[in-house]
């Protein structure tokens, strides 16, 4: 049974870096798919943030490009998020997610849809 | 990229059917059928309910099917029940190799 789970700092100051880790078990990250991060502001709806593949091929969402980084750890089976310079706009629920990326032998850069995912993790920003 | 335009909310009585549209463009719902739906209770992680515009994976009930035409998906759960109401998203690949969300639909089950 494959399982995702967050973790990280649940307090990030202003102007400060979000560093967040998703450990994957039941499943080896280098037997394939995308690996994703996506996150939910109270009360509002779903953003995806990127993904990455263990070969580290990586897709992000173009408005945060500028702030995200996305890497894997495959001696530790995670991966890891990273959001830099993190304003009042950035707290929200941090979901981790698996991505299939090649249906039926055709594949997609960057991944499809979620299919697994992670029970979230909190980060809210303040100083 | 802009988000997929959903309704904000939909509602229906027990045993009914409900559709939830998703409207994007031909750079994403259009290009591609690669539309997927989500279903989310309060509080809980999202879950997959449709891949692919309409493939059910194993864990999805028979009563929720997806749909395309155009630049519009849609959504349809048949025979509603209490346990369907929940926030719903819809997300579609586009063709910068990204993925955009919907802005989400809050079903309500009289």
């Amino acid at each position: 049974q494959v399982q995702l789970q967050e973790s990280g700092p649940g307090l990030v100051k202003p102007s400060e870096t979000l560093s967040l880790t998703c450990a994957v078990s039941g499943y080896s990250i280098t037997s394939g798919y995308y690996w994703g991060w996506i996150r939910q502001p109270p009360g509002k709806g779903l953003e995806w943030i990127g993904s990455i593949h263990y070969s580290g091929s990586t897709s992000y969402n173009p408005s945060l490009k500028s702030r995200v980084t996305i890497s894997v750890d495959t001696s530790n089976n995670q991966f890891s998020l990273r959001l830099t310079s993190v304003t009042a706009a950035d707290p929200a629920v941090y979901y981790c997610a698996r991505l299939p990326h090649c249906p039926g032998g055709n594949c997609h850069h960057g991944g499809l849809y979620f299919d697994i995912w992670g029970l979230g993790a909190l980060v809210t920003v303040s100083s | 990229q802009s988000a997929l335009t959903q309704p904000a909310s939909v509602s229906g009585s027990p045993g009914q059917s409900i559709t939830i549209s998703c409207t994007g463009t031909s750079s994403d719902v259009g290009a591609y059928n690669f539309v997927s739906w989500y279903q989310q209770h309060p509080g809980k992680a999202p879950k997959l309910m449709i891949s692919n515009v309409s493939y059910r994976p194993s864990w999805s009930s028979y009563r929720f099917s997806g749909s395309k035409s155009g630049n519009t998906a849609s959504l349809t759960i048949s025979g509603l029940q209490a346990e369907d109401e929940a926030n719903y998203y819809c997300s579609s690949y586009t063709t910068s190799s990204t993925l955009v969300f919907g802005g989400g639909t809050k079903l309500t089950v009289l």
